[in-house]
């Protein structure tokens, strides 16, 4: 059963680097596509980005500028650095794998499986 | 980018109801588009992926439909343990983005 396990100071400064690390157990990275997740307190979730696992990443436009994802396949390690953090990067932060389907109908992608989540608070 | 509209966002409903929660996309995305329950506290769980395919494990009362830009969630003779948050989020191609939430109530 795969699990994932997300670490990293719950307190970080504002316009300092916001580091988390993402353990995956149970099965490997590759050949799967990794993404993180965020949710501010009481609100919705905001896609962060996104790892192949050939290394590719996307992001989303929004955050574009101060996040980096990237994954150590030898560790079963992801990893998320976000710059220059503020009060709005407050957050819950997730990892995420995506799934894939073969259908009838198409081929589809999906998130199947979360971790836990971890806090993260930006304050001084 | 494309940005998920979903409605209501919120509702109170009685066990045994039948629910509906919709899901409008601003531009065509097919059926790339998953819906998922989050419970208090925790994460989000998957319940459909591509607009109607029930993800293995979960209730048959849980169906979906929809394609293009418009989805619907309906969740037949609702449950005590249904109540929580329910967000849809496409993946049809990069960014991904969700739907901001219809949080169910249970009277």
């Amino acid at each position: 059963q795969v699990q994932l396990q997300e670490s990293g100071p719950g307190l970080v400064k504002p316009s300092e680097t916001l580091s988390l690390t993402c353990s995956v157990s149970g099965a490997s990275i590759v050949p799967y596509d990794w993404n993180w997740i965020r949710q501010s307190p009481g609100q919705g979730l905001e896609w962060i980005g996104h790892i192949h696992y050939s290394g590719t990443t996307d992001y989303n436009p929004a955050l574009e500028s101060r996040v980096t994802i990237s994954a150590d396949t030898s560790k079963s390690l992801l990893s998320l650095n976000l710059t220059s953090v503020s009060a709005a990067d407050t957050a819950t932060y997730f990892c995420a794998r995506d799934g894939f389907a073969q259908t009838w109908n198409g081929n589809y992608y999906y998130i199947d499986v979360w971790g836990k989540g971890v806090t993260v608070i930006v304050s001084s | 980018d494309i940005q998920l509209t979903q409605s209501p966002s919120s509702l109170s409903a009685f066990v045994g109801d039948r629910v509906t929660i919709t899901c409008r996309a601003s531009q065509g995305i097919s059926r790339f588009l998953a819906w998922y329950q989050q419970r208090s506290g925790t994460a989000p769980k998957l319940l459909i992926y591509g607009a109607s395919i029930l993800h293995r494990g979960v209730p048959s009362r849980f169906s979906g439909s929809g394609s293009g830009t418009e989805f619907v969630l309906t969740i037949e003779s609702l449950q005590p343990e249904d109540l929580g948050t329910y967000f849809c989020q496409h993946t049809n191609g990069f960014p991904y983005s969700f739907g901001r939430g219809t949080k169910l109530e249970i009277k």
